[in-house]
């Protein structure tokens, strides 16, 4: 099946420092990209999609100066949590679609976020 | 708007148990179904999906059937093993929007 690859799998920052999380499509063009969080109870919040060459569309309460999305190309999106604080930690998962396939979508290994 | 609703869980069974976690579904209109499973510290996999009515998806003993009927989807395995542990998420897409999801269900197998 296609693959998804999100790196890193987890990363720690400081308080105030940014941080760049990768989602590639590696055997298929993604037209359309979503990003996720997931919080501890398990239930995932989709934060936004995104559509290669456009801006993103964020859903209602997700900030887009704080959670900064890009989808450059049919194979990448990067999505940047800006000045983090501890209550950005959480495990955020990024989801591929296929341009040619309206339906299923694949997901990343998701990045596991600590702020400290 | 579409929404997701499965049983909270946890889910505890013993060994060769069969399992049932129920899904239902409300959408406008018509919608591919799915369930992912997720294992601890990874992200989510697609366990199965069915895209009309009347479909049967089924992977790895898994089944689940899209029932219109009932707006159901409710994930079924005659036997489970240990290594079925894992948290499952029964989900929606329609008109090419992004999955919605249920709140996952914890399964906790022990042998």
């Amino acid at each position: 099946g296609a693959v998804v690859s999100q790196h890193p799998s987890r990363v720690i920052c400081k308080s105030g420092t940014s941080v760049k999380i990768e989602c590639r499509s590696l055997d298929f063009q993604a037209t359309t990209m979503f990003w996720y969080r997931q919080f501890p109870k398990k239930s995932l919040m989709l934060m936004a999609t995104s559509n290669e060459g456009s801006k993103a569309t964020y859903e209602q309460g997700v900030e887009k100066d704080k959670f900064l999305i890009n989808h450059a190309s049919l194979t990448l999106s990067t999505l940047t949590v800006t000045s983090a604080h501890p209550e950005d930690s959480s495990f955020y998962i990024c989801s591929a679609r296929d341009g040619s396939v309206n339906t299923e979508a694949f997901f990343g290994q998701g990045t596991r976020l600590t702020v400290v | 708007g579409d929404s997701v609703t499965q049983m909270e869980g946890p889910v505890t069974l013993s060994e060769e148990a069969f399992l049932t976690i129920n899904c239902t579904y409300t959408a406008t209109g018509y919608p591919s179904l799915f369930w992912y499973v997720q294992y601890p510290g990874e992200g989510l996999q697609l366990l199965l999906k069915a895209t009309k009515a009347d479909d049967k998806g089924s992977n790895k003993g898994f089944e689940a059937t899209y029932r219109k009927e009932t707006t159901s989807f409710h994930l079924e395995k005659g036997s489970v093993q240990v290594s079925d542990s894992a948290v499952y998420f029964c989900a929606l897409v329609s008109a090419g929007t992004a999955l919605i999801f249920g709140k996952g269900t914890t399964l906790s197998v022990s042998s």
